[in-house]
């Protein structure tokens, strides 16, 4: 059984840029969620996609998109990057309604400068 | 609006003595709440979640809808259980299957 994958691990971006952070989901989830985890926060509900749509959002603006593929896997990206961007990006897999828990990856952490 | 809160931003305590970490929630509705633990470099990982009604490594949470809390206590602290603890509710309804954290409390628990 294969765990949640992030890439890449480590990236640094210049504001203004545009960003795609990829995640592989767990084996028989279907499901994935991305979540922002800013510096001494808890993670923050970015959306969730599920059959390749978006199933729910978070409050954030529309320039954080995302993208779901046949095999479950996802992206999420961010345009027009802004200082504030700069965090840990979580995904995490999950059935769809999260019955038997989600599965997190270890995250992207981008940096805005 | 689904809000968690944990008022400890840090918590330390001796190994073999009690912990308690709070978490209290806002939610309109039946929640299901969960504790998630973050190990030194390691990734988010589910500790133990309400409806199980169980311990995991000695820990145990109640849910308390009087209070709208779900705090987390061990009788006897260990070193190992030195890690950050994230409370979390997950939504219901329009807002399913989306988890709602608190900010985390680190733990540290010294020999």
């Amino acid at each position: 059984e294969t765990g949640v994958t992030q890439s890449p691990t480590h990236l640094i971006k210049t504001r203004g840029q545009q960003v795609t952070l990829r995640c592989s989901s767990q084996s028989g989830h279907n499901t994935v969620s991305w979540y922002q985890q800013a510096l001494g926060q808890g993670p923050q509900f970015i959306f969730q996609y599920y059959r390749e749509e978006e199933n729910g959002r978070g409050n954030f603006p529309p320039r954080f998109s995302g993208l779901q593929f046949p095999n479950y896997s996802s992206e999420l990206n961010v345009n027009a990057l802004e200082l504030d961007d700069s965090a840990l990006y979580l995904c995490a897999s999950s059935l769809p309604t999260g019955d038997y828990g989600y599965t997190f990856g270890s995250g992207t952490r981008l940096t805005v400068v | 609006a689904q809000r968690v809160t944990q008022p400890e931003k840090l918590l330390s305590v001796f190994k073999g003595a009690p912990v308690e970490l709070k978490c209290n929630y806002s939610y309109s509705g039946s929640p299901e709440l969960f504790w998630y633990v973050q190990y030194s470099r390691q990734r988010l990982q589910l500790l133990l979640r309400h409806i199980s009604r169980e311990s995991i490594k000695g820990f145990t949470a109640d849910l308390n809808k009087g209070e709208t809390s779900f705090h987390l206590k061990k009788p006897f602290a260990q070193e190992e259980d030195s890690a950050m603890y994230y409370c979390a509710l997950r939504g219901r309804g329009s807002t399913l299957g989306r988890l709602y954290f608190g900010r985390g409390t680190q733990l540290t628990v010294w020999p």
